[in-house]
């Protein structure tokens, strides 16, 4: 089956623990993308991978790093948690240009950072 | 830098009620459009999606959208919803200039059976 899988899928953490949040696909996107959802601001980009070793950042990537080693893999590390970093997480692929294609989401990771 | 905005930020409609949801978006290029939902606890599954063409376009469980160019606009429509509509509804745009799908702030619609 087609997917995007995250791990994990509920977190509570302390400030300045670091965390790894894990994305995988097994549909040999090129494109990956990492987004996090607030109440009242949607869904808004922290990174972004258009292949292999390529990442680039969104519009919040302060306080995130992104690798991207292998293709199916997008893992988002956060290195020293804060509060303002408790959200919805959620990991999108794409075959290749966004532009033309859809976006194919992760059942998403809840955070807690206390 | 493109934006998107939704004007109504909770909806909420009886059973069998007609549904229209703004969305406004900013850059006037050439964009794709998208209407992504949200069901209650699950992950963004795609409603429909604009490209090209007709712009009248039809997607699942009954909703539609229209792009009107000129107006800047992508509304969501569905003529009688069901209480298993009840989500949270996100509208969202990529242009030619940027690698990177924008999103509305999203609208929750609850629909009282």
């Amino acid at each position: 089956e087609a997917q995007v899988t995250q791990n994990p899928r509920y977190l509570i953490t302390v400030t300045g623990k670091k965390l790894t949040v894990t994305c995988s696909q097994n549909m040999n996107h090129e494109y990956m993308s990492w987004y996090r959802q607030d109440p009242g601001l949607g869904l808004r980009q922290i990174y972004y991978s258009m292949n292999v070793e390529v990442t680039d950042k969104g519009d919040v990537p302060e306080g995130y790093k992104v690798s991207r080693k292998e293709k199916r893999n997008f893992p988002l590390i956060l290195e020293s948690p804060s509060p303002n970093q408790t959200s919805l997480y959620f990991c999108a692929s794409s075959p290749s240009d966004i532009f033309k294609n859809i976006q194919y989401f992760g059942a998403g990771t809840r955070l807690s950072v206390l | 830098a493109q934006s998107v905005s939704q004007h109504n930020h909770h909806v909420i409609l009886s059973e069998a009620a007609s549904l229209e949801l703004g969305c406004n978006y900013s850059y006037g290029g050439t964009v794709n459009l998208f209407w992504y939902v949200q069901y209650p606890g699950q992950h963004l599954q795609l409603l429909l999606k604009y490209f090209s063409g007709d712009p009248l376009v039809k997607g699942i469980k009954g909703f539609e959208a229209e792009f009107i160019k000129s107006k800047f606009s992508f509304n969501l429509r569905k003529p009688s919803v069901q209480w298993s509509d009840t989500a949270e509804y996100f509208c969202a745009v990529t242009d030619t200039g940027f690698q990177k799908l924008v999103f509305g702030t999203g609208t929750r619609l609850l629909v009282s059976p």
